[in-house]
């Protein structure tokens, strides 16, 4: 059963036109996390929800936004796609437990963005 | 800068042989994680070692933490094609709880 659903799984935009990636989640988790992956690289965090709380990288570049309306759900919004932006986006969740220790991040299978 | 420095960048091997991936990391961390991805796929959670752990095991999977050299190593044993995949050890920074900082990742390839 999936539990970190992106879709769309491939999407193809034209340069400079604004696009959505979405991310949905049913393990009621209270962190989302957004990971740009170029090809043989590591994921690169752009920014995480800890609950409502926005957290962006200090390198995450303008173009890039996200949206958080409710536990369950998570978009990234590119402003305005460069040929550079093309990549794979993933979307992660995870829980803080108390005592802070990091868990386990849950992975959706990503979307993959083409600029034309 | 990366967090995590993983050697090697490739490694290939025959179905039956073990497989030893590296990560090296720079500041003091709460636990280390591993992850595998297949191709075209997200990541999945493989193991997990806190701080004060030395050694964990999960089925072929072996995990040592070496705190004092910063350094970790996973080895897959009896390895199977199914096992290829690309490896990324990632860990968290002391004080920074709610993120992760991946290495730049192992690619395995096991060859039938």
């Amino acid at each position: 059963d999936a539990m970190v659903i992106q879709n769309p799984r491939y999407q193809v935009t034209q340069f400079g036109k604004p696009v959505t990636l979405s991310c949905s989640q049913t393990l009621n988790h209270n962190v989302m996390y957004w990971y740009q992956q170029k090809s043989s690289q590591a994921p690169k965090l752009l920014f995480h929800y800890y609950d409502k709380d926005f957290n962006n990288e200090a390198d995450t570049p303008d173009n890039f936004q996200s949206r958080r309306p409710n536990t369950s759900f998570c978009f990234l919004d590119i402003r305005s796609p460069g040929l550079g932006d093309a990549a794979m986006y993933l979307c992660a969740t995870s829980t803080i437990l108390g005592g802070g220790s990091n868990q386990p991040q849950h992975f959706g299978d990503g979307t993959r963005l083409s600029i034309l | 800068s990366q967090q995590g420095e993983e050697d090697p960048q490739a490694l290939s091997i025959q179905e039956g042989e073990n497989a030893t991936m590296n990560c090296s990391y720079k500041t003091s961390i709460n636990n280390l994680q591993w992850y595998r991805q297949n191709s075209g796929r997200g990541l999945v959670h493989l193991i997990l070692i806190r701080s004060n752990e030395r050694e964990k095991h999960s089925g072929r999977l072996r995990v040592t933490l070496d705190t004092s050299k910063k350094s970790s190593s996973l080895l897959i044993t009896a390895s199977r094609a199914a096992d290829t995949a690309s490896y990324f050890c990632a860990t968290d920074a002391k004080g920074n709880t709610d993120k992760l900082i991946f290495g730049t990742g192992t690619r395995l390839q096991v060859f039938p």
